[in-house]
């Protein structure tokens, strides 16, 4: 059962252009949705998170978009560089369960010259 | 500071040979978590540990064990090795307290191909 699901599985974009990558979830319990990025032979590394008490989070050119009744959220990467040639992924959690993520099956995000 | 390092790289078993994979972190974390990573499925839990000496089971814990005999090291193990653990795994570690939303932290992973 996926319980984070994303979108798209793959994603190109010209240099300049927007990104976006949505996610959706099932369990109302969830209440923190991090975004994680991994470049090709790495691990994973946290980009930005959000709590569902807020709708928009900003860091320079990432924003996480977030619709609680909708049970969505989105990245949104602004004047995207060919530096943000990475894979994606969307992930949840909720308090009082160690920190433990459900991930999103990740986005793959070339962007082009 | 190293983070947290992996043990080995790379690794290719035959179907039915076991295996350990070493993961040790210098951040003084509580929490540990070891994953696989596999095409189009993102990365799934296998077993996690909120401290020495205990461990959980994750989403996908058959066919692997784990140990926590110290906190900075987490241990996993393949006592049989199938061709469906063909993966790339990955170790993380995250502190407890503040409000429960803590930052994971990844290592380089283990890419595993088994025979």
């Amino acid at each position: 059962q996926q319980q984070v699901k994303q979108s798209p599985q793959s994603l190109i974009v010209q240099k300049g252009g927007i990104s976006i990558i949505n996610c959706a979830y099932e369990n109302t319990a969830f209440d923190y949705f991090p975004w994680y990025q991994q470049f090709p032979g790495k691990g994973p590394a946290l980009l930005i998170a959000i709590r569902p008490d807020v709708s928009e989070k900003k860091e320079g050119r990432f924003t996480i978009s977030f619709n609680k009744s909708a049970k969505q959220f989105s990245l949104h990467i602004m004047d995207s560089q060919p530096g943000d040639s990475a894979t994606y992924f969307c992930a949840a959690s909720m308090k009082g369960t160690a920190s433990k993520l459900t991930f999103g099956t990740g986005t793959r995000l070339q962007v082009t010259l | 500071n190293a983070g947290v390092t992996q043990t080995p790289k790379f690794r290719v078993l035959k179907t039915g040979q076991s295996m350990t994979l070493l993961c040790a972190q210098d951040m003084n974390h509580e929490y540990m978590y070891w994953y696989r990573q596999d095409p189009g499925m993102g990365l799934r839990l296998i077993h996690y540990s909120v401290g020495e000496g205990t461990t959980a089971k994750g989403e996908v814990p058959d066919g692997y064990n784990v140990s926590r005999l110290k906190k900075q090291n987490f241990l996993l193990g393949l006592e049989s090795a199938a061709p469906s653990q063909t993966s790339v795994y990955f170790c993380a570690s995250s502190s407890r307290g503040g409000q429960g939303y803590n930052e994971q932290f990844f290592g380089p992973g283990t890419r595993l191909t088994v025979l």
